[in-house]
């Protein structure tokens, strides 16, 4: 079964940057998007962008000026790297795996989507 | 819009059933995915498309779908069911993902 499994550093000063990594173990990489999502102390889940296997990203529009994400195939990873980071962004990151597909009736068709896969989180506080 | 709305918290009796909404625009014309958070631990995927369950999330929850208006139920609620939902669909381009402010069932 698939899991992620996910590092980085956890503690850093206003301005750094935030890097984090996603690694994909047992099972396909290929074919999917890897979201990454964040949830700030005793807050809600915010959506951050996410990439597939060939690169094609999707930002947040309110994070995109200071987020990079990339993918490296080779390992089977994805990467996270928020720039000029502030107390703003402490918060748990986690990666998931995108998942999608269509309902269609007889007059209609509906799309869907959800996160199946999540890695286990990780904590990150902005502090001077 | 593409917000999501969902009630900040709900409460419902042991072995009652509850139901837990998200509105928003975007549900006219997408279904919305159902995530469950213990605290402390990652958000768990318990509900997606019309009416489907990964392997392993009991057929007490269910879902459904009325205009601007994705519910999710729970049938006999278990001590277990305590826990934050959140719904999730993608907005009108179809480019970006958002989220439910979540509501909080405390199980009475």
């Amino acid at each position: 079964q698939v899991q992620l499994q996910q590092w980085g550093a956890g503690l850093l000063k206003p301005s750094e940057t935030l890097s984090l990594t996603c690694a994909v173990y047992g099972g396909s990489f290929s074919g999917y998007y890897w979201s990454w999502i964040r949830q700030p102390p005793g807050k809600g889940l915010e959506w951050i962008g996410e990439i597939n296997d060939i690169g094609s990203t999707n930002y947040n529009p309110s994070l995109k000026s200071r987020l990079n994400i990339s993918v490296d195939t080779s390992k089977n990873q994805v990467s996270l790297n928020l720039t000029s980071v502030t107390a703003a962004d402490t918060a748990v990151y986690y990666c998931a795996r995108d998942g999608g597909g269509e309902d269609c009736g007889p007059s209609s068709c509906y799309f869907y989507y959800y996160m199946d896969v999540w890695g286990k989180g990780t904590t990150v506080t902005v502090s001077s | 819009s593409s917000e999501l709305t969902q009630d900040p918290a709900v409460s419902v009796a042991l072995g009652q059933t509850v139901r837990i909404t998200c509105q928003g625009d975007i549900l006219r014309n997408f279904y919305a995915s159902w995530y469950q958070q213990r605290p402390g631990q990652a958000p768990l995927l318990v509900l997606y498309g019309k009416n489907e369950r990964p392997s392993g999330i009991p057929d007490r929850i269910s879902g459904s779908r009325s205009g601007n208006t994705a519910s999710l139920t729970i049938t006999g609620v278990q001590a277990e069911d305590e826990a934050d939902y959140y719904c999730n669909s993608r907005d009108w381009s179809g480019s970006h993902l958002v989220f439910g402010g979540g509501t909080r069932l405390t199980v009475l």
